[in-house]
């Protein structure tokens, strides 16, 4: 039982690329969610899906796109990566209750 | 929508004594309280929670208690040990809000 995943750990990236962040989990949790964490700001919702198909904006969407196609997978796609999207991104899932479980995290620098 | 504040950003206590971290709320509407811990390069780990209808929960070294009336609620830690050294944020949510609002964290460095 993994939990939570994301690939790649680490990620540079060039302004203008793009690229795809994965986020799967094996606990059969209906929720699944991405924040990012910059220094000194806690974290802050990105996007968010309740299931397969369903998917909403939090708190930063702007320049990230989800789709939520299977229930087990929550990709995180940066359509053309700007310096300001340089962050930690973890991705998290939640069950029928509250509690929520993350992922170890992806390290993006965007140069 | 949600606001949380959290204090202080950095605590520095001996091993073995206490530390408490203490965090407010905005919305009165929020019901569900919980604190992550997080290591240097890791993800946020649920150390303890705590619902609005409960007024202390416990769980070993640990403790959050909750003021609905003020809005504010605190971890507790006591014995502290080495390992108990990271970042601990604390975040609340209102029932059928998006996600939890977290605070800034404080950054506890245990000293021996």
């Amino acid at each position: 039982n993994a939990g939570v995943t994301q690939t790649p750990k680490f990620q540079v990236l060039k302004t203008g690329q793009s690229m795809t962040l994965q986020c799967a989990q094996d606990m059969n949790h209906e929720y699944m969610s991405w924040y990012r964490q910059d220094p000194g700001m806690g974290l802050r919702l990105i996007h968010y899906s309740v299931g397969a198909g369903i998917t909403d904006q939090g708190e930063v969407p702007n320049g990230y796109n989800v789709s939520r196609s299977t229930t087990e997978d929550f990709p995180l796609r940066l359509l053309s990566a700007a310096p300001s999207q340089t962050s930690v991104y973890f991705c998290a899932t939640r069950g029928q209750t509250y509690e929520q479980y993350f992922g170890p995290g992806t390290r993006l620098t965007v140069t | 929508g949600e606001n949380v504040e959290q204090h202080p950003s950095t605590l520095s206590v001996q091993e073995g004594d206490s530390a408490v971290i203490k965090c407010t709320y905005s919305d009165s509407a929020s019901n569900y309280f919980p604190w992550y811990k997080q290591e240097l390069g890791k993800g946020p780990q649920l150390i303890i929670d705590i619902r609005s209808n409960v007024g202390e929960k416990k769980d070993q070294r640990i403790a959050v208690t909750l003021n609905k009336t003020a809005k504010h609620f605190s971890l507790h830690i006591t014995e502290t040990q080495p390992e108990d050294s990271a970042v601990y944020f604390c975040a609340a949510i209102e029932r059928g809000a998006d996600g939890l609002t977290f605070g800034k964290g404080t950054h506890l460095i245990i000293q021996p």
